[in-house]
Formats: structure tokens, C-alpha cells, sequence
């Protein structure tokens, strides 16, 4: 069974920075493109992030665009999420998520919270 | 910047059938796009419903289906039921590696 597990949430200051985790289990996570995505308190769902299998390549929302790092370390079957510079706007909980077939987000974790504030 | 969009809100009877629009504020959605659909209820993680237009996730029941209509993805329920009563969300590939959400359609079955 794919299981994703997110952890490293909290609260965090403005300005300030927090590394998430997603364990992942069930599936050889060196087979698969993961993405993060996030959920602002009563909002949508927003892409944030996506990394290719060897974590060569990545791509981000402008909105993280230069403070928002993903990676991933397939010997340890975890992926990370490294934001820096913390703003307001970027509290929310934060999904990672397995890609399927063409390459969407598929197999879902159950979320992070991350907590911007003074 | 190209806009997903969605319907804000549907309803729909029970045992009906609704269809689900996902569209772009300029242009038209194709397969290329590989819209995705996903179901979400408050508190709880999305599920993934459809990827890749009209592929079914694994145990999603086949009252599910994904298409092309016109110039939009559209997801349809048919025989819908009361824990269908969810947000739907659907997600498109815009290239360059990046994705979009659309806003989220709140479906009431009432």
C-alpha cells in the first residue's frame, strides 16, 4: 500500500524557515516525479513544487519561485521541502503527493500544517 | 497568466447525474493538458479521483468518468449519492513543468 507521511510543520515567524518531510513507503520512491502541493485555511488546492526521480530537475509556483527548495534523498525513500523566508501568505497545509500516469499528482499524504505568524 | 477555471458551486438530487467543467480563461483544455480530478471533504487529504483526462484511480467506482467536452475537461457523476457531497478540484499540465489547480467546485447533493 503507498503511504506518504508528512512531518516537520509548525509554527514558524515571518521571515523565518522550516523543512518538511514526506516519508514514503509501499513503492520504490526512485521510480517516481513527487510533488508538493499546499491548502491555505479554507482556500483551494496550489501546486507549489514537482522534482523529477534522480531530483535533477524541479520546478516551482512564482509564488515560492527563489525561496521554496524541493529535494529528495531516494536511499532514505524520503522527500523534503526546504522554504525560507516565510511570509503570512504561505501558511497553509502542505500535501506531498506521488505522481501517476502522465505525471499528476496521484497518491496523496495526509498534510502538513505550517503556521506563519508573529 | 492562464486561469483554471471552475464551476463555484453545483447541486445535484440524488441518484442524478452532474457534470463538472474544467476550463481555461484563454484557450481550449486537450488531452495534452492531462487534466487530473480530485475529491475532497473538510479536514481530510484530496483523493484522487481521474488522471490523465479519463483514467480511473485505483478503487474509484466507474459512477466516476473523465472526458473532453468541447473545449473544457468535465468530469461526470452519474447516480450520485450523499457522500458525494464534496469539493472537486481539478489540476491541468500549462508545459515548462508546471501545474495549476482550478478554484474547486463545491458539489451539494440534496
Amino acid at each position: 500500500e503507498v503511504q506518504l507521511v508528512e512531518s516537520g510543520g509548525g509554527l514558524v515567524q515571518p521571515g523565518g524557515s522550516l523543512r518538511l518531510s514526506c516519508a514514503a513507503s509501499g513503492f520504490t520512491l526512485r521510480n517516481y516525479w513527487m510533488h508538493w502541493v499546499r491548502q491555505a485555511p479554507g482556500k483551494g488546492l496550489v501546486w507549489v513544487s514537482r522534482i523529477n526521480t534522480d531530483g535533477s530537475s524541479s520546478n516551482y509556483a512564482d509564488s515560492v519561485k527563489g525561496r521554496f527548495t524541493i529535494s529528495r534523498d531516494n536511499a532514505k525513500n524520503t522527500l523534503y521541502l526546504q522554504m525560507n523566508s516565510l511570509r503570512a501568505d504561505d501558511t497553509a497545509v502542505y500535501y506531498c503527493a506521488r505522481a501517476g500516469g502522465a505525471a499528476a499528482p496521484v497518491y496523496w499524504g495526509q498534510g502538513a500544517l505550517v503556521t506563519v505568524s508573529s | 497568466q492562464t486561469v483554471v477555471t471552475q464551476e463555484p458551486s453545483f447541486s445535484v438530487s440524488p441518484g442524478g447525474t452532474v457534470t463538472l467543467t474544467c476550463g481555461l480563461s484563454s484557450g481550449s483544455v486537450s488531452t495534452s493538458y492531462y487534466p487530473s480530478w480530485y475529491q475532497q471533504t473538510p479536514g481530510q487529504a484530496p483523493r484522487t479521483l481521474i488522471y490523465n483526462t479519463n483514467t480511473r484511480s485505483s478503487g474509484v467506482p466507474d459512477r466516476f468518468s473523465g472526458s473532453i467536452l468541447g473545449n473544457k475537461a468535465a468530469l461526470t457523476i452519474t447516480g450520485a449519492q450523499a457522500d458525494d457531497d464534496s469539493d472537486y478540484y481539478c489540476v491541468l499540465y500549462m508545459g515548462s513543468g508546471s501545474w495549476v489547480f482550478g478554484g474547486g467546485t463545491k458539489l451539494t447533493v440534496l
